[in-house]
């Protein structure tokens, strides 16, 4: 376990379903972050959140819904997904900036398949 | 905007030998960060090693090491005295700092061959 838990492992869900991905941390953490993992790309952000808010969301598309009502919970809401948003969903979370060194830790991901 | 690239997909290496795996980054600040992760099959993301890119000597840790060139924007990790537990995806990335984003480069699939 390293400290940062993610939830469900594994997700399959149909076109018009509704679900949320789910990520926790108690690390102490101030900045939390979705990534994307698709086959044959490179890990692509999607938001980040520092301090609960969001600073950036790198024009994710409005099916995807972040939510982070504290430093330590951040959810991705799902809804009317396509097939290709199957990937890996990797959440991450690091300390703010005071001291060295510093580092990013990650869960182990949701495993998403749309059908 | 800053960029990421491993250059090599596949790289294999015979166990207990060495092996060196490339990165270059393109940045334009001057005060950064690089990492290299490893992710095996279970899919978990593990900080390898890191370096600070105000520090000129290069990051050790254990049978990891890096050849940091600022100037030529290169990160190289070696990885000696391989073990068949480092097979896995190794990815280099970049950061400005903490709680800025993680840039990370395609991946280098490393096999070790017993």
């Amino acid at each position: 376990e390293t400290g940062v838990t993610q939830t469900p492992r594994h997700l399959v869900m149909g076109m018009t379903n509704k679900k949320s991905l789910k990520c926790e941390q108690h690390l102490g953490h101030n900045a939390m972050y979705w990534y994307k993992q698709s086959a044959k790309k490179p890990l692509e952000l999607m938001f980040v959140y520092n301090f609960k808010e969001q600073t950036e969301n790198n024009s994710v598309p409005s099916r995807f819904s972040p939510e982070c009502p504290n430093s330590s919970h951040l959810f991705l809401h799902l809804h009317t997904l396509q097939p290709e948003d199957s990937a890996l969903y990797l959440c991450a979370s690091s300390r703010s900036p005071t001291g060295e060194p510093f580092g990013y830790t990650f869960g182990s991901g949701t495993r998403l398949t749309v059908v | 905007a800053q960029t990421v690239t491993q250059s090599q997909p596949e790289m294999s290496v015979q166990e207990a030998e060495t092996v060196t795996l490339s990165c270059t980054y393109d940045t334009s600040e001057s005060d950064y960060y690089l990492f290299w992760y490893k992710q095996p099959p279970s899919r978990q993301m593990i900080l390898v090693i890191r370096q600070e890119a105000y520090k000129q000597q290069n990051a050790t840790e254990n049978r990891f090491s890096v050849n940091f060139q600022k100037a030529a924007k290169s990160f190289s990790l070696k990885i000696s005295d391989s073990q068949l537990g480092d097979a896995a995806m190794y990815f280099c990335a970049y950061t400005r700092g903490s709680n800025y984003k993680l840039t990370f480069g395609k991946g280098t699939l490393l096999t070790v061959n017993p």
